[in-house]
């Protein structure tokens, strides 16, 4: 059963606490992204990774940070240099390359509070 | 100028009827276009994507892409209840596998 997994569900944190949301694949995708949701909004590109070992910032990369050691599994780590961390996480991932390289697969998503 | 702009609606449409979302988007260079249905509360899913101008079908789904106008359009024809959800726009970003996404359109199918 191929997918995208992300645990836990919801996460609850107290401010000025690291957290580590895990995002594993087994759909032999190259490329993986992590994204941000806030209420009514659309998607923001936090950090993105084409091929194990590397990654790139994207729009919101500040207070956040990841590893790529294996191609499955692409792990965010919430900082508490993080000025605003409460929001929906979504990890997605797509074969990567071409036009249909574009095509992003997305897992459920962890929900994060931080009071 | 946002570089993938959507309405954010609400859009209501009747039951059985065509619901029309329309998206367009700064960058030229982009090549792949995409729309995602996002129910409330779950993550998002791509329904359709769209590589060269004209339409796709699939179903009840038409991707409509004009790169001249750079405009990229979602039709729903004989709407269910179902349908009711955000849909997301997305837009791949310069020459990289990056996408970039709309705010998405609230959509309403009223029995």
């Amino acid at each position: 059963d191929g997918g995208i997994t992300q645990s836990p569900k919801y996460l609850f944190r107290k401010e000025g606490q690291n957290v580590t949301l895990s995002c594993e694949q087994n759909l032999n995708h190259d490329a993986m992204y992590w994204y941000r949701q806030d209420p009514g909004q659309g998607l923001r590109l936090i950090y993105y990774s084409q091929i194990v070992n590397d990654f790139q910032k994207g729009d919101i990369a500040e207070g956040y940070s990841v590893s790529r050691e294996k191609k499955e599994s692409f792990p965010l780590t919430v900082t508490s240099a993080q000025k605003n961390p409460t929001a929906f996480y979504l990890c997605a991932s797509s074969i990567g390359g071409g036009l249909a390289g574009g095509e992003q697969y997305f897992g459920p998503g962890t929900r994060l509070t931080v009071t | 100028q946002k570089e993938v702009e959507q309405n954010s609606g609400p859009l209501s449409v009747p039951e059985g009827a065509i619901a029309s979302l329309n998206c367009t988007y700064s960058d030229r260079g982009s090549q792949s276009f995409f729309w995602y249905r996002q129910y409330s509360g779950k993550s998002p899913e791509l329904i359709m994507s769209i590589y060269s101008n004209g339409d796709k079908e699939d179903g009840r789904f038409t991707a409509q892409l004009n790169k001249a106008s750079q405009y990229v359009s979602l039709l729903i024809r004989d709407s269910q209840p179902s349908d009711s959800a955000t849909y997301l726009c997305a837009v791949t970003a310069g020459g990289a596998q990056k996408l970039v996404f709309g705010q998405g359109t609230r959509l309403t199918i009223n029995p």
